[in-house]
């Protein structure tokens, strides 16, 4: 069966200081795999999808990256945390072949002080 | 353009008595249709999904769901609510194949009372 590991669960960082969330899928290949972040009563803003092995889509224009340096791993990278970063951080992955729904990890907290 | 609709933003029920969570939804093609549930802090898990077969859906935890296209509707519902229902849920609808491309909703909080 398939799972998917996200760490740290919890994250305290203060402003300016870089961040890496780290994103993995075992029991499947070349998934697709993505970053969500949900703010705190609010729901769910796609950051980034990967189809493959370095092939990254940006949805939102902001101070965080993604990278994918192999098929089952993917990370989720600022080199300046703000404020307005501070949220619930998913990652999820898919395959296209169906059915293709999006499973989650269990999350990241992310505090930004 | 795709878009849902989660008409109630918090519901709350007694333990033991029927849960309905209302979604409509809008989209341009025949649309595949999820429900996810997300307990506090946790990531989403999937409860059940519509893509084009039968009409009436059957998920996990007695949960079903019911797709109308008449009504733009895929109403959530149980019989019998239980104190570990109450979470967040998720009404999600996409009409293509890309994951890019799910639209998720503003979600529905559901609160059991015992």
């Amino acid at each position: 069966s398939q799972t998917i590991h996200q760490w740290p669960a919890t994250l305290v960082q203060p402003v300016g200081s870089p961040l890496s969330l780290e994103c993995t899928v075992e029991g499947t290949s070349n998934p697709n795999l993505y970053w969500y972040r949900q703010a705190a009563g609010r729901g769910l803003q796609l950051l980034f999808y990967s189809v493959g092995i370095g092939q990254i889509s940006s949805e939102v224009p902001q101070n965080l990256s993604a990278s994918r340096p192999q098929d089952r791993q993917f990370i989720l990278s600022s080199k300046k945390l703000l404020l307005s970063d501070s949220g619930f951080y998913l990652c999820a992955w898919s395959v296209l072949q169906g059915p293709y729904e999006q499973y989650f990890g269990p999350g990241t907290r992310l505090t930004v002080t | 353009a795709q878009s849902v609709t989660q008409l109630d933003s918090h519901v709350s029920v007694s333990e033991g008595t029927p849960v309905l969570l209302r979604c409509n939804y809008s989209s341009s093609y025949s649309p595949s249709l999820f429900w996810y549930v997300q307990h506090p802090n946790k990531g989403l898990q999937l409860l059940l999904k519509y893509t084009s077969a039968a009409t009436l859906v059957k998920g996990i935890n007695g949960f079903e769901a019911e797709f109308k296209k008449s009504e733009t509707s895929f109403h959530l519902t149980k019989p019998s609510a239980h104190m570990s229902d109450a979470a967040e849920y998720f009404c999600v609808v996409t009409q293509d194949n890309y994951g890019q491309n799910f639209v998720f909703g503003p979600g529905t909080r559901l609160s059991v009372l015992p």
